[in-house]
């Protein structure tokens, strides 16, 4: 079964500045596809970007972008500018072309400072 | 547009008591469906997935079950809850087929006391 590492339990970030998230991932297929989602404190989980594994270009949404590296099996997301609203939960999540269920890591919990 | 609701938002409930969560999906047909569990501090669990009415996967032994006897109607229950029952529950949909995110409900937090 696919397996979803996020090694980084707590991230802070001042507003403004840069932050990167890590994910890395196990798995014996060739295509598949790769999420980020948010947790805010309401809890409800909302999707921030995606990647399909066949597409080598990098996925950017705003102030969102992930580095995909297929070879190393890593997917960390990059939020520039970060702003407060942007403090939460994010989950690193996998998805087999195969099978039907999706996969996430344990999360980091990302805070902003003003 | 499709819309995705999941009630109740808040529960509490007596060990060895039944549950009853459910969720439907709005504006769309033939979803795949998702339950999913959150414990306190970690990631989701799949508990079960759906691809059709009737059709349910089971991820994880439990004393959980899921039934889904609508197309759009997805139903989390239990007969006798336990103490490790307690958690977050999350409700999701996907476009059939397997090329697309999952859509998430607002949640359902469960404590059994």
């Amino acid at each position: 079964a696919q397996t979803v590492t996020q090694s980084q339990p707590e991230m802070s970030v001042q507003e403004a500045e840069t932050v990167t998230l890590s994910c890395t991932y196990d798995t014996s297929e060739s295509d598949y596809y790769l999420f980020w989602y948010k947790q805010p404190p309401s809890r409800q989980m909302i999707l921030v970007i995606r990647q399909e594994a066949y597409k080598q270009q990098n996925a950017t949404e705003n102030r969102f972008s992930v580095n995909f590296q297929k070879a190393a099996k890593s997917f960390s997301l990059k939020i520039s500018d970060s702003q407060l609203g942007d403090a939460a939960m994010y989950f690193c999540a996998y998805r087999s072309v195969s099978n039907n269920d999706m996969r996430f890591g344990a999360g980091t919990r990302l805070t902003v400072k003003p | 547009s499709q819309t995705i609701h999941q009630w109740p938002a808040t529960l509490v409930q007596p060990v060895g008591s039944p549950l009853s969560l459910e969720c439907t999906v709005e504006g769309t047909s033939n979803p795949n469906l998702y339950w999913y569990r959150q414990a306190a501090g970690r990631g989701l669990q799949l508990l079960f997935y759906s691809v059709g009415i009737g059709q349910i996967s089971s991820e994880v032994p439990q004393n959980l079950s899921a039934s889904r006897p609508q197309d759009r109607q997805f139903i989390l229950s239990s007969k006798k809850l336990l103490l490790s029952d307690s958690g977050f529950y999350l409700c999701a949909w996907s476009v059939r087929g397997l090329t697309g995110e999952l859509f998430f409900g607002e949640g359902s937090r469960l404590t059994v006391l």
